[in-house]
């Protein structure tokens, strides 16, 4: 019955390593998003994806490239992991990336750990 | 994006509503007003969210002042799962971006 659900919740790995996390939304949306929360427990956005198509990237390193196999999928694959890359990542979702009025549901994240 | 002021913190005895203010002054005619909560170690929890007018859900209530610098979110009867750090983030239409700032953490107590 999750409605975002991510995958692994917690990931424990050393640096220089190569990660992914996967989210999948059962709600029918069709915008899904990646947001960081640093250990300020700043919340920003990273990407987003509407019908598998890239909308929004933040500035983002390269090392960080999302995947949308499907509306109801969105993959982080992160390359050469760095100490930096410590945090909890959120997936969300919502309904069209063009309304105002549509909220955003989130994941319970994934917290990362860069050794 | 209209930037959002809050408190930092905030305290409320169970049972009692929690009223937490925001102040956008430089809102938008066309941004909206959402609220967020964060519970502890949880993903941002969608509250509620409203133009112009007042809004209500099973959740909580928003009033938002008749010029819309300013809103406020009421928890009618807080309880202890109320905990959290609340986010009023202003949205513009047409742009699914959220920013969130720093949020007020309101401690409910017994």
């Amino acid at each position: 019955d999750t409605a975002v659900s991510q995958t692994p919740k917690y990931l424990v790995t050393q640096m220089g390593n190569d990660k992914s996390i996967k989210c999948e939304q059962n709600l029918g949306h069709d915008t899904m998003y990646w947001y960081k929360q640093d250990s300020k427990k700043f919340l920003k956005i990273m990407f987003s994806y509407n019908n598998k198509e890239l909308i929004i990237n933040e500035t983002v390193p390269n090392r960080f490239s999302p995947k949308s196999p499907d509306k109801a999928h969105l993959n982080l694959h992160i390359n050469s992991l760095e100490l930096g890359d410590s945090a909890v990542y959120f997936c969300a979702s919502s309904r069209g990336h063009d309304l105002g009025n549509q909220p955003q549901h989130f994941g319970d994240g994934t917290r990362l750990s860069i050794l | 994006d209209a930037k959002t002021t809050q408190p930092p913190s905030m305290d409320c005895a169970e049972g009692r509503a929690a009223n937490l203010p925001c102040n956008h002054s430089t809102i938008s005619g066309n941004e909206y007003v959402y609220w967020y909560r964060q519970i502890h170690s949880q993903g941002p929890q969608y509250i509620i969210h409203g133009l112009k007018n007042n809004e209500t859900n099973e959740m909580a209530s928003l009033i938002i002042t008749e010029d819309r610098k300013s809103s406020t979110l009421i928890l009618p009867h807080a309880t202890l799962r109320d905990t959290a750090v609340y986010y009023c983030i202003v949205r513009v239409v047409g742009f699914q971006k959220l920013v969130f700032g720093t949020g007020t953490r309101l401690l409910v107590s017994p």
